[in-house]
C-alpha cells in the first residue's frame, strides 16, 4: 500500500529544545515537501527536495532545517524551537517535480512548543 | 505576488449543490487544483485544471474557470454528509519552480 507515513503525529515540547519530525514515503518518489497549515493561513511550502541531497527553500523556511540523505526518507528539524513554531505540519511527496504529478499527503503531525 | 483566497465557511443541506469559490492572482499560466483535507487526515487530491481550460468535469465534481476574473470554482453536486471536510484551492504557476501556492481553506458543513 502507497503510505506517507510522519512521526510522531502530536508533540509538545519546551522553547529551545531540538526536535526532528521524520517523514517516510514507499513510493519511490523523487519530489518531497513540507508544509505547515495556520488557521486562516492554509499551508505554506517551508523547503522541498527533488532528490537525494538536492533541497532548497520554500516560503517560510526560517527556523526549520531538512535533509534528504535517502530518497524514502525527509526529516524536518527544528534546531531551537520557538512558539511561533506551534503549527500542523505536513510532508508531501509526488513522482517528481511536473505540476501534473499528484501530490500526497502524510497524515500531519501537531507540534506544539511552549 | 501570488495570493489564493476563498471563503472560510459554507453550509448546505445533504442533497444539494455546493459551490465553492476561489480567485487567485497570478497572472502567468497556472494549473489550479482542489483538495479535500478530512478531519485528522493530510489532504487529498480532487482534481486539477490547467488555466487554458474552462471547465472539467470528474463524476459529482465539476471545477469551472474564469480566467479572465481569475475565478475558481468546485461544484458538488448531490451533497453527501461524507462531502463535510475543508477544501482548499490550490495554484502552481508555470515557470514558478515547485512553488505551490494555497488558500486558507473552505469548510464545508453538510446538514442532515
Amino acid at each position: 500500500e502507497a503510505q506517507v507515513t510522519q512521526n510522531p503525529r502530536y508533540l509538545i515540547t519546551v522553547t529551545g529544545k531540538k526536535l526532528t519530525v521524520t517523514c517516510s514515503q514507499n513510493m519511490n518518489h523523487e519530489y518531497m515537501s513540507w508544509y505547515r497549515q495556520d488557521p486562516g493561513l492554509g499551508l505554506r511550502q517551508i523547503y522541498y527536495s527533488m532528490n537525494v541531497e538536492v533541497t532548497d527553500k520554500g516560503d517560510v523556511p526560517e527556523g526549520y532545517k531538512v535533509s534528504r540523505k535517502e530518497k524514502r526518507n525527509f526529516p524536518l528539524i527544528l534546531e531551537s524551537p520557538s512558539p511561533n513554531q506551534t503549527s500542523l505540519y505536513f510532508c508531501a511527496t509526488s513522482a517528481g517535480g511536473r505540476p501534473t504529478d499528484t501530490q500526497y499527503f502524510g497524515p500531519g503531525t501537531r507540534l506544539t512548543v511552549l | 505576488g501570488e495570493d489564493v483566497e476563498q471563503s472560510l465557511f459554507l453550509s448546505v443541506r445533504e442533497g444539494d449543490s455546493s459551490v465553492i469559490n476561489c480567485t487567485y492572482t497570478d497572472s502567468s499560466s497556472t494549473y489550479l487544483y482542489w483538495y479535500k483535507q478530512e478531519p485528522g487526515a493530510g489532504l487529498q487530491l480532487l482534481t486539477y485544471i490547467f488555466s487554458n481550460m474552462d471547465m472539467k468535469q470528474d463524476q459529482r465534481l465539476t471545477v469551472l474557470l474564469n480566467k479572465k476574473d481569475k475565478h475558481l470554482s468546485l461544484r458538488i453536486a448531490d451533497t453527501q454528509t461524507g462531502d463535510s471536510a475543508i477544501y482548499f484551492c490550490a495554484e502552481r504557476p508555470m515557470g514558478g519552480g515547485f512553488k505551490t501556492i494555497f488558500g486558507a481553506g473552505t469548510r464545508l458543513f453538510v446538514k442532515a
